[in-house]
């Protein structure tokens, strides 16, 4: 199946730093993007939605001042964690969708990235 | 009442047990993702589906689109399987599609 990465896999920063997520389709064009974020024991959380070159749609209660996310490339989705504080720590997971695999538009999953923010 | 809803919550089983996960949801839906997030954290995506059924090693999966009803099959469980599966349909509302998940199944197989 298809492959999406996540860079860093984990990462531990100082309260008020900022943190940047990578996540990047490698064998396919991702005409979509998401983010989500999971508490422990809860399921997904969608955060944000992003197409290729356009803004992200931000789903109800994120800040999208302090969840930038910019999707530069069909392979590429960056999410930043700007002054990030110890309820920012989470485990972040990236998804996209292959906009051109199946007419139904299967999605993969990332890694994802566990932050936290001491 | 939770748009997808998975049974049970928790499943212990023995290895080599047949083992059933159920989902039931509640919306129209295009498809439907079988998922698989291991203790680690990462998530595999086991299946998409938006009929009948398929088949990968020792996992089936069915769906039936009438009765808005899935099921996960595990043949012969073996301790590697201890993960929590999740179910997540895609609705037709919303422009985006956005996959509704539920609230996943938690197996453990003991040796």
């Amino acid at each position: 199946g298809a492959v999406v990465s996540q860079h860093p896999s984990w990462v531990i920063c100082k309260s008020g730093t900022s943190v940047k997520i990578e996540c990047r389709s490698l064998d396919f064009q991702a005409t979509t993007m998401f983010w989500y974020r999971q508490f422990p024991k809860q399921s997904l959380m969608l955060m944000a939605t992003s197409n290729e070159g356009s803004k992200a749609t931000y789903e109800q209660g994120v800040e999208k001042d302090k969840f930038l996310i910019n999707h530069a490339s069909l392979t590429l989705s960056t999410l930043t964690v700007t002054s990030a504080h110890p309820e920012d720590s989470s485990f972040y997971i990236c998804s996209a969708r292959d906009g051109g695999r199946t007419s139904y538009n299967e999605q993969f999953f990332g890694p994802g990235t566990r932050l936290t923010v001491l | 009442k939770n748009e997808v809803e998975q049974s049970p919550q928790n499943l212990t089983a023995q290895e080599g047990e047949f083992i059933t996960i159920n989902c039931s949801y509640s919306v129209g839906i295009s498809a439907l993702h079988w998922l698989q997030q291991h203790p680690g954290g990462g998530i595999v995506s086991l299946f998409m589906l938006s009929s009948g059924k398929k088949k990968h090693g020792r996992l089936i999966a069915t769906i039936n689109i009438q009765e808005k009803h899935s099921s996960l099959h595990i043949t012969a469980s073996h301790p590697r399987d201890s993960a929590v599966y999740i179910c997540a349909v895609r609705a037709f509302r919303g422009s985006q599609g956005n996959l509704i998940f539920g609230k996943g199944t938690k197996l453990s197989v003991k040796p």
